[in-house]
């Protein structure tokens, strides 16, 4: 059972224009929400996060949306960059669990110049 | 650079054999995580510890095991490999062991069953 989805593998933007990825999710105890960036040879690496008590977090480029009626996230990029090729993965701790972190099985994103 | 050192960076070993992988914390850091992440897959949570003690468990085969020491680095130990278990095996830690604090990776043993 996913209980965290991101049903396209990959996206092509151009420079400059918006990057929208997407994330579902079907556990509704899932309060909580992490997206991460990896690049080739590299480990995920920490973007953003969004508690369920909001429904919107920005950080520079990246702001991360919330619909919580949905069980639905989504992760902007303004302008996007070359550099924000990489592959994006949104994930959700299991209550309970510990830290334990549910992930989505990522989306390639392709910034062109 | 994450903090997390993962060693070796690549391993290659036959079907049947046992490979330990190592992952050292960023300094502060009381949890280790294992993650596996297969070939076209996303990553599969294994095993959490925290200051020693096993956190939580995912779907981790009884032919794996994983300790963390009292100098908090971790180790995770594969015996009897198979074919299936080429993958890229990913350490994460974080501060404490509570939910919502983020994971930070390292950059991952790349493990080659042949």
């Amino acid at each position: 059972d996913q209980q965290v989805k991101q049903n396209s593998p990959s996206l092509s933007v151009q420079e400059g224009r918006i990057s929208i990825l997407n994330c579902d999710y079907t556990n509704s105890m899932f309060d909580y929400f992490l997206w991460y960036k990896k690049y080739p040879a590299e480990g995920p690496t920490f973007l953003i996060s969004i508690s369920s008590i909001k429904d919107k977090n920005e950080d520079g480029r990246f702001t991360v949306f919330l619909n919580k009626s949905a069980k639905h996230l989504s992760l902007h990029i303004v302008p996007s960059q070359p550099g924000d090729s990489a592959v994006y993965f949104c994930a959700a701790p299991q209550k309970g669990a510990g830290n334990m972190l549910t992930f989505g099985g990522g989306t390639r994103l392709m910034v062109k110049p | 650079d994450s903090g997390v050192t993962q060693t070796p960076k690549h391993l290659i070993t036959a079907t049947g054999q046992r490979v330990t992988l190592r992952c050292s914390p960023r300094s502060g850091d009381l949890s280790v995580y294992w993650y596996q992440q297969s070939l076209d897959q996303g990553l599969q949570f294994l095993i959490q510890y925290y200051n020693g003690e096993e956190r939580a468990k995912g779907n981790i085969l009884e032919r794996f095991s994983a300790q963390q020491f009292p100098d908090l680095h971790s180790e995770l130990n594969l015996s009897s490999l198979e074919l299936g278990d080429s993958a890229l095996y990913f350490c994460a830690s974080s501060v404490g062991g509570m939910e919502n604090s983020p994971l930070h990776f390292g950059n991952g043993t790349r493990l080659t069953v042949t």
